[in-house]
């Protein structure tokens, strides 16, 4: 099973670029998650999916957007990249909301100069 | 938006101590989640308890949801037991489990 799988796990962007986190599942969960995580400070939602064509923002979305066309997959689209975008990124995926725990990806390492 | 504590921040102990990790919030919940993050950045969901008490191995987890409080607790630590343990609660009694709220963790490490 490979559960939730991230590409790239590092990666360095110049202010200004643009670039997309790929987020794949294969165990069929019906919500992703995007998560960003910075030194010190807990997780902190970026977008949500509860299906395929549905997503909502969480509480850090700007900057940042998404699209779900298939279960599986859950990109995230950095637009215009800044500093303040540096961060480590997760993506996760849960059955029913949660209930039965989230699984996460390994992550993504992405540092803006 | 639900404000997650959690105690100590940082805790040191020797291999076979009884640890204890707390988690407090201010919004009353219908469930709380405990996760572990190993140290290469790895996340595993842990717990979703709504009531009681939890086990699953050496991990027991607690909720008084009247007191709105969780605790973590470790048996016969081993330093593989070495992580960050993260809580995290829903916006309210009355959300789902999308737009949690998460601690910034405590970070243990077991001394062997």
């Amino acid at each position: 099973n490979a559960g939730v799988t991230q590409t790239p796990k590092f990666r360095i962007l110049k202010i200004g670029q643009s670039m997309t986190l790929q987020c794949t599942q294969d165990m069929n969960h019906n919500y992703m998650y995007w998560y960003r995580q910075d030194p010190g400070m807990g997780l902190k939602l970026i977008y949500y999916s509860v299906g395929a064509g549905i997503t909502d923002k969480g509480e850090v979305p700007n900057g940042y957007n998404v699209s779900r066309s298939t279960t599986e997959d859950f990109p995230l689209r950095l637009e215009l990249a800044a500093p303040s975008q540096t961060s480590v990124y997760f993506c996760a995926s849960s059955y029913s909301g949660g209930l039965y725990g989230y699984t996460f990806g390994s992550g993504t390492r992405l540092t803006v100069v | 938006k639900n404000e997650v504590e959690q105690s100590p921040q940082n805790l040191t102990a020797q291999e076979g101590e009884f640890i204890t990790i707390n988690c407090s919030y201010s919004v009353g919940i219908s469930a709380l989640h405990w996760l572990q993050q190993h140290p290469g950045g790895g996340i595993v969901s842990l717990f979703m308890l709504s009531s009681g008490k939890k086990k699953h191995g050496r991990l027991i987890a607690t909720i008084n949801i009247q007191e709105k409080h969780s605790s973590l607790h470790i048996t016969a630590s081993h330093p593989r037991d070495s992580a960050v343990y993260i809580c995290a609660v829903p916006p309210g009694a009355l959300f789902g489990n999308e737009k949690l709220t998460f601690g910034t963790g405590t970070r243990l490490t077991i001394i062997p």
